[in-house]
């Protein structure tokens, strides 16, 4: 069975542009996490999201925004760049809604985007 | 708010050897998961074991276990006979209630 998986794997953008990432779950996978991974703040979670809902939120601007499709792949937006947005972004996904017993989420390789 | 400390930076470990790595968290809850999660140079995180709040029995999965304290707020990890492959970044972390807070990390390098 294929891993999590996400695009692209490394992308450049500059300050004020705004850029969308992908996520694509494992197959049979109903619940995606993002998360954020930088030197200076560590390893921050984003939102989750499953059945299309999302479910809960980290604190963030609201210039960071996600969606899920009906086939669970997921993707996240984040709109007018800053340089502290530089960062890896990862993605895991689960089988049910993460927490409950037994659930394990599977991360993906992430996205590393470098703000200049 | 909960919070998640990991009080070790870097560590190292001779080959073969055992070494514990350290966690302490704060909340008022009494129903939580915590989990220790391993991230390779090559940057794919994995989790390495996790821990119901309710259960009093401690994890273990294979050479890895920990030691849950919960009165103490305390969850470690013990890692027995290490390898080369052990070689990561660890991040302890904390789940409840739709919010996961992970700790700094703690760099192991095993030696050989």
């Amino acid at each position: 069975k294929a891993g999590v998986t996400q695009t692209p794997r490394y992308l450049i953008k500059t300050r004020g542009q705004q850029v969308t990432l992908s996520c694509s779950p494992i197959s049979g996978h109903r619940s995606v996490s993002w998360y954020q991974q930088t030197p200076g703040q560590g390893l921050q979670f984003l939102f989750e999201y499953f059945s299309e809902t999302q479910r809960n939120k980290g604190n963030f601007p609201g210039r960071f925004s996600g969606r899920q499709f009906s086939n669970s792949r997921s993707e996240m937006n984040v709109s007018t760049l800053e340089l502290g947005d530089s960062a890896l972004y990862l993605c895991a996904s689960s089988l049910g809604v993460f927490g409950g017993d037994q659930e394990t989420q599977y991360f993906g390789p992430g996205t590393r985007l470098l703000v200049l | 708010a909960q919070t998640v400390t990991q009080s070790q930076p870097e560590m190292s470990v001779q080959e073969a050897e055992t070494v514990t790595l350290s966690c302490t968290y704060d909340t008022s809850e009494s129903n939580y998961y915590l989990f220790w999660y391993k991230q390779p140079p090559s940057r794919q995180m994995i989790l390495v074991i996790r821990q119901e709040a309710y259960k009093q029995q401690n994890a273990t999965e294979n050479r890895f276990s920990v030691n849950f304290q919960k009165a103490a707020k305390s969850f470690s990890l013990k890692i027995s006979d290490s390898q080369l492959g052990d070689t990561a970044m660890y991040f302890c972390a904390f789940y409840n209630n739709n919010d996961m807070r992970f700790g700094a990390g703690t760099r192991l390098t095993v030696k050989p």
